[in-house]
């Protein structure tokens, strides 16, 4: 079955602690993505990559970084910069040419006390 | 810079009653997406409407794409409580590699 896996689906971490959230697709799609999501908010666009090696910031970068190696994984990470982390965060893909219906994971909740 | 709103943000309504949710969106474009989400969950596909007219439908909800007014509609009809859940369009934006513009969401509440 071709999908989009998060892991943890939950995730405690101390302030001051770095975290990385795992995202894996095999959906050979090109472009993938991360969102925030804040409790009975919308969806806020963190980073996105559409090939391997290259990223672009979203609307809210800051404190957050990513890497894309392969075409499969895009993980991010939650470093100690970001001032109010606790969220459930969302990964999302699609392909690379249009229409750009974005596929989701199940998501991660982050808990930082 | 492309904006999407939806209305209302919002809604309680009665098993068996019909009702519309709005997204409008700022700037040209001809693809448009529907999410539903429950509480706790990660979002779902709903409707992908990709031309000027376009009309999809799938159970009680229907959707369509008005583009030269900037605006789609998300249509309940005779809604039951299964529907309850958070409803989130999208659009398009343009030669921005696949980035979708996400509205605030409708949380919609079906009362018996």
């Amino acid at each position: 079955d071709g999908g989009i896996t998060q892991s943890p689906k939950y995730l405690f971490r101390k302030e001051g602690q770095n975290v990385t959230l795992s995202c894996e697709q095999n959906l050979n799609h090109d472009a993938m993505y991360w969102y925030r999501q804040d409790p009975g908010q919308g969806l806020r666009l963190i980073y996105y990559s559409q090939i391997v090696n290259d990223f672009q910031k979203g609307d809210i970068a800051e404190g957050y970084s990513v890497s894309r190696e392969k075409k499969e994984s895009f993980p991010l990470t939650v470093t100690s910069a970001q001032k109010n982390p606790t969220a459930f965060y969302l990964c999302a893909s699609s392909r690379m040419f249009g229409p750009y219906e974005q596929y989701f994971g199940p998501g991660t909740r982050l808990t930082v006390t | 810079e492309l904006k999407v709103e939806q209305n209302p943000l919002f809604l309680s309504m009665q098993e068996g009653k019909n009702y519309t949710i709005y997204c409008n969106y700022s700037t040209t474009s001809d693809r448009l997406y529907w999410y539903r989400q429950d509480p706790g969950k990660s979002l779902e596909s709903l409707f992908v409407l990709l031309s000027n007219g376009a009309v999809k439908q799938e159970g009680r909800l229907m959707a369509s794409l008005d583009t030269k007014a900037r605006l789609s509609t998300l249509h309940i009809t005779a809604a039951v409580h299964d529907l309850s859940a958070t409803y989130f369009c999208a659009v398009d934006a343009y030669n921005q590699g696949g980035k979708l513009i996400f509205g605030q969401g409708t949380e919609l509440s079906v009362k018996p």
